[in-house]
């Protein structure tokens, strides 16, 4: 079975801090992607990243990056410096690389930034 | 460049009520469509997918369907909804398989039955 634990389901922090955002997540699959999503208040999802099973290098682009362990099943996201804009629900998801089946996503945290 | 549009933005209708959502892309050809719920502390939950027109899979059985009457349309409908059927409505293409991942969101429905 598949499953993506988002165990924060709210965040709130003071602008120009740093937050990182918890995924853990479970698969029999010896091969998966990984994902992270964006859902400001507008509604729409907005893709961040994909990472595959086989590549555990961390990755970085402008504020956020991206830290996956293979041995703590986890892939956390953290955002530096945030800034009010950042504020949204995150979710974290997972699917499989060899099947063609869905995505599963976590429940989503919803990350406050205050000015 | 590649564009979804789903209407209508929100929507109350009552219980036992039909209902229409749609979803249109543009831009691209032959893209596979899903339509997701988010229920409040729920998540998304996937609904209905289509690699194809008129082929449609579903991943939760209840009150809703779906239709692909043409490549980039995508329409979800009910005959009668419940108050559970209350959410928000999100709809997704994707180039890829299902698995593959980068999905694209329209703006979502938010419906609410009373």
């Amino acid at each position: 079975a598949q499953k993506v634990t988002q165990a924060q389901t709210e965040i709130s922090v003071v602008e120009k801090e740093d937050v990182t955002l918890d995924c853990v997540y479970e698969t029999r699959d010896t091969t998966y992607y990984l994902f992270w999503y964006k859902q400001p208040p507008s509604g729409e999802l907005v893709f961040l990243i994909r990472r595959n099973s086989f590549d555990e290098q961390n990755e970085i682009s402008g504020r956020y990056s991206w830290n996956f362990q293979k041995s703590t099943s986890s892939f956390n996201f953290t955002i530096t410096a945030s800034q009010v804009v950042d504020s949204a629900v995150y979710f974290c998801a997972l699917s499989p690389m060899n099947r063609d089946d869905k995505i599963i996503f976590g429940k989503g945290t919803r990350l406050h930034i205050l000015p | 460049s590649q564009t979804i549009h789903q209407w209508p933005a929100t929507l109350v209708q009552p219980v036992g009520s039909p209902l229409s959502l749609e979803c249109t892309v543009e831009g691209t050809s032959n893209p596979n469509l899903y339509w997701y719920r988010q229920a409040a502390g729920r998540g998304l939950q996937l609904l209905f997918y289509s690699v194809g027109i008129g082929q449609i899979s579903s991943e939760v059985p209840q009150n809703l369907s779906a239709s692909r009457p043409q490549d980039r349309q995508f329409i979800l409908s009910s005959k009668k909804l419940l108050l559970s059927d209350s959410g928000f409505y999100l709809c997704a293409w994707s180039t890829g398989g299902a698995n593959t991942g980068e999905l694209f969101f329209g703006e979502g429905s938010r419906l609410t039955v009373l």
